[in-house]
């Protein structure tokens, strides 16, 4: 496509469910990214996927969060039994092969709340 | 490990001024520099990069930023502020290849008329 695109731009959500985010990257992208951007504290770094493979889950901050790309396109991000302090903006990015110099493209995000 | 911090939170210029926007970072090795830009309700995008070529870069909308390695920093600026530049500014820095960009916490820009 074009861009990076998410879906939904916008989830309200109660607290205990699970929701589910999308990430469909720019074709031909093998690297993919999940960011968390909450007021005032920057972009957290969640995972990173290269094609299907994550290298660094380092990020995520409860084995409430889970990650999955399939067929080196689209991701979907997992958070189970979703929490107040979930609440927050995620921002998916792709880059082309995630070589250190290579610009990241990132979609609008999905504004997730938790109420 | 790498990381990045911007000063200041919100900086606020008048139309037309100097736009002066702080980013110091750490890193074990040479590091690649980078500023994004974010709209309101819109993601992030290239301002410009710095990848070990020349140490003054130019980016679009008439910005640049000066890698400085003896102060570890890679201040933004533009010689004059337009109501249009409004908007959130990060500072991101990327040590090794395969690795995720580390963001500062953002600086929001705020240009009066």
């Amino acid at each position: 496509g074009a861009g990076v695109s998410q879906s939904p731009s916008n989830k309200v959500t109660e607290k205990g469910k699970d929701v589910e985010l999308r990430c469909d990257p720019i074709s031909g992208h093998t690297a993919l990214y999940w960011y968390r951007q909450s007021l005032g504290q920057g972009l957290e770094f969640l995972i990173y996927f290269q094609g299907n493979s994550a290298p660094d889950k380092s990020g995520l901050p409860s084995d409430r969060f889970s990650a999955e790309r399939t067929g080196g396109s689209v991701s979907t991000l997992t958070i189970q039994r979703t929490q107040q302090e979930d609440s927050a903006v995620y921002l998916c990015a792709s880059s082309l092969d995630g070589g250190r110099g290579t610009e990241a493209f990132f979609g609008q995000g999905t504004r997730l709340t938790v109420v | 490990a790498q990381s990045v911090t911007q000063l200041g939170s919100h900086v606020s210029v008048s139309e037309g001024a100097l736009v002066l926007l702080r980013c110091n970072y750490s890193s074990s090795v040479p590091p690649y520099l980078f500023w994004y830009v974010q709209y309101p309700n819109q993601g992030l995008q290239l301002l410009l990069k710095y990848t070990s070529a020349a140490t003054l870069v130019k980016g679009i909308n008439g910005f640049e930023a000066e890698f400085k390695k003896s102060e570890t920093s890679f201040h933004l600026t533009k010689p004059s502020a337009h109501m249009s530049d409004a908007a959130e500014y990060f500072c991101a820095v990327s040590e090794s290849g395969n690795t995720p960009l580390v963001f500062g916490k953002g600086t929001r820009l705020s240009v009066i008329a």
